[in-house]
């Protein structure tokens, strides 16, 4: 079944809110991932987070990689339509050949009301 | 560089039709993975390739065969299309990590909108 889990699973929110979708995974991660699909689009990757308690900053985006390893964050300030789309977070939960295949979490879709 | 390139677009097929995805790369990556995706269930691996003439199966892989024969391509084949077959799928690609340990990040096709009737 599903190991990365994310909530919710929509969000809308008007132009100039703040918005958060949290990942959470039933095992420790060496690293996460995440990606944001703009609607009709792919999936592309945004940034990766390594350490413990990391954060990383984007612009109006704030990333978080909690201290256990299991969990994360995706936090944007103020949003605009161009933050439109779904975003997956993607953790490595299997290992195989020596290296590690990404599973997705269910992914967060972002609306924005104008 | 037109990065990771999925033909076709878009299919419609009749159940126990077959077809085949093609996914090409032109960066060398040496990890590639056929993802499919429908609502409310993310983006679920189905099959993946280390390297040149290898596979695996991923989280989904019933009714799907995969095959690299060579390293910048990547097909996914349905033998007998099923309604439950219906999805959206994305290929993608990686490179292998510098230490082993850690995930390079994944580069995706356009996807293919598939419907089985």
């Amino acid at each position: 079944g599903q190991q990365v889990m994310q909530i919710p699973q929509y969000q809308h929110v008007q132009e100039g809110e703040d918005f958060t979708t949290y990942c959470n995974s039933s095992t420790t991660l060496s690293n996460i991932q995440w990606y944001k699909q703009r609607p009709g689009g792919h999936p592309v990757f945004l940034i990766q987070l390594v350490k413990s308690g990391e954060v990383k900053k984007q612009k109006r985006l704030t990333f978080q990689f909690g201290e256990a390893k299991k969990n994360s964050s995706l936090h944007i300030t103020a949003t605009q339509t161009t933050d439109v789309g779904t975003y997956f977070c993607a953790g490595p939960v299997d290992r195989i050949f020596g290296n590690e295949k990404l599973t997705f979490g269910t992914g967060t879709r972002l609306t924005i009301i104008p | 560089n037109a990065g990771v390139t999925q033909t076709p677009k878009f299919r419609v097929l009749k159940t126990g039709q077959s077809m085949t995805l093609l996914c090409a790369q032109d960066m060398n990556h040496e990890y590639m993975y056929w993802y499919r995706q429908d609502p409310g269930m993310g983006l679920r691996l189905i099959h993946y390739s280390v390297g040149e003439g290898t596979t695996a199966k991923g989280e989904v892989p019933d009714g799907y065969n995969v095959s690299r024969l060579k390293k910048q391509n990547f097909l996914l084949g349905l033998e007998s299309a099923a309604p439950s077959q219906t999805s959206v799928y994305f290929c993608a690609s990686s490179p292998r990590g510098d230490s082993g340990f850690l995930n390079e990040k994944l580069f995706f096709g356009s996807g293919t909108q598939l419907s089985v009737l």
